[in-house]
């Protein structure tokens, strides 16, 4: 079974800093795509970044960019210049391409706060 | 931008009761799904949905959970009795046919509160 580990529960940075946001996971499958979604105090989810498993490059959204190493199984975010909008909880989400399990699967979590 | 929307955005209710959460996907998506987040814990997947019929579902989604999709655009949750442990902000989520890197677009969330 795929599993998904944050093992930072809180994190906190200051405006302007960088902050990496580590998530790990666990599957037999060579195919699969990871997400990392925010979730601000609005409760809303939003997606951040997704990474195709078979792309060696790294994604860039902007600020954000991903760390993905594909034989390690790690898929670490990367927010530059920290912005106060920035403060949310982060969750990695992993879904496989193939077989029966369509559904996302996340991580615990990461409360980031970014500090003024 | 087309969002998904959940009513209502919060829901007391009484042990023992039914409740029907709704949610309204995005028009042209095919893939539904409802999540489940406890206070201060992960989202757990509860339930997908695809022409029109459960494709998978999770070992939460017990006998007391329904999902229907009753007039082709709303997609509703139905907790038959309700238990304290039910309590728990409820997603919606819905994707397009464009595979499985299609990101899921999700709703503001039912928080529901069961006394």
């Amino acid at each position: 079974a795929q599993t998904v580990t944050q093992s930072q529960p809180e994190m906190s940075v200051q405006e302007a800093e960088t902050v990496t946001l580590s998530c790990t996971y666990d599957t037999s499958e060579n195919n699969y795509y990871l997400f990392w979604y925010k979730q601000p105090p609005s409760r809303q989810m939003i997606l951040v970044i997704r990474q195709e498993a078979y792309k060696q490059q790294n994604a860039t959204e902007n600020r954000f960019s991903v760390n993905f190493q594909k034989a390690a199984k790690s898929f670490s975010l990367k927010i530059s210049d920290s912005q106060l909008g920035d403060t949310a909880m982060y969750f990695c989400a992993f879904i496989s391409q193939g077989g029966s399990q369509g559904n996302l699967i996340f991580g615990k979590g990461t409360k980031l706060s970014v500090k003024p | 931008e087309p969002e998904v929307t959940q009513t209502p955005s919060h829901q007391v209710t009484q042990m023992g009761q039914e409740v029907i959460l709704r949610c309204v996907p995005i028009s042209n998506h095919l893939y539904f799904y409802w999540y489940r987040q406890i206070l201060g814990q992960k989202v757990e997947f509860l339930v997908s949905f695809y022409n029109n019929e459960i494709s998978e579902k999770s070992e939460i989604f017990d006998d007391q959970f329904s999902v229907e999709r009753p007039d082709g655009s709303n997609f509703t949750l139905k907790i038959r009795s309700t238990k304290l442990e039910d309590s728990a902000m409820y997603f919606c989520a819905s994707r397009g046919d464009r595979g499985r890197n299609s990101p899921l677009h999700f709703g503001n969330g039912t928080r529901l509160t069961v006394t």
